[in-house]
């Protein structure tokens, strides 16, 4: 059975950072493109980032690029993703998002997420 | 850009949903549909415009080309009612429409 369980959510201060994490079980992250997907509170989805399954090629959001960088550790069956100089705005909850098969564009299962709350 | 209409869509269990997606540009049928609940995460019903995931129950069905996508849901089931955004994977940044909201009449 397929499973993504996020960790490492939390309230941080304006400019702090945080490292999420998105365990994987029951496939190997090595096989698919995976994703960070968020939701700020009350409004719709936006994509983060995501990570080509072969290559390790990475895109981001222009408006987040240089502050999020997403990676997996194959030999954990993780991925992460460090997020610097946090703002309010970047309060969400925070999807790990695995693609349909290689496809980086659609995603195929979603975990719960966790949340990720910026303020002073 | 993606637009979805309406915002709200007040029906009976039992009636059909149409919900409409444009781009502003076109997306090449590469338009996903996703089904959210409160509390949830998106769940993904349809992609490439009119492909099912797996899972997925008929009454579900997606069409459309170019700029304009429609998902239609044959016969409300209880369990339909919520939030439906698409999202399109043309291009880089990939982007969620707004989302129409189901709701019960």
């Amino acid at each position: 059975e397929v499973q993504l369980v996020e960790s490492g959510g939390g309230l941080v201060r304006p400019g702090g950072s945080l490292r999420l994490s998105c365990a994987a079980s029951g496939f190997s992250l090595s096989d698919y493109a995976m994703s960070w997907v968020r939701q700020a509170p009350g409004k719709g989805l936006e994509w983060v980032a995501g990570i080509v399954y072969s290559s390790d090629e990475t895109y981001y959001v222009d408006s987040l690029k240089g502050r999020f960088t997403i990676s997996r550790d194959r030999s954990k069956n993780t991925l992460y993703l460090r997020m610097n100089s946090l703002r309010a705005d970047d309060t969400a909850v925070y999807y790990c998002a695995k693609g349909l098969a290689v496809v980086i564009g659609i995603i195929d299962y979603c975990g719960r997420g966790t949340l990720v709350t910026v303020s002073s | 850009v993606l637009t979805q209409s309406p915002a709200t869509l007040s029906l009976s269990p039992g009636e059909r949903a149409t919900l409409s997606c444009r781009a502003s540009q076109s997306v090449n049928n590469y338009l996903a549909w996703y089904q959210q609940t409160p509390g949830q995460p998106p769940r993904l019903l349809i992609y490439d415009t009119s492909k099912r995931a797996a899972g997925i129950p008929a009454r579900f069905s997606g069409s459309g080309s170019g700029t304009e996508y429609t998902l239609t849901i044959s016969s409300l089931e209880p369990e339909d009612f919520a939030v439906y955004y698409c999202q399109q994977r043309s291009n880089w940044p990939f982007t969620f429409g707004p989302g129409t909201k189901v709701d019960i009449k």
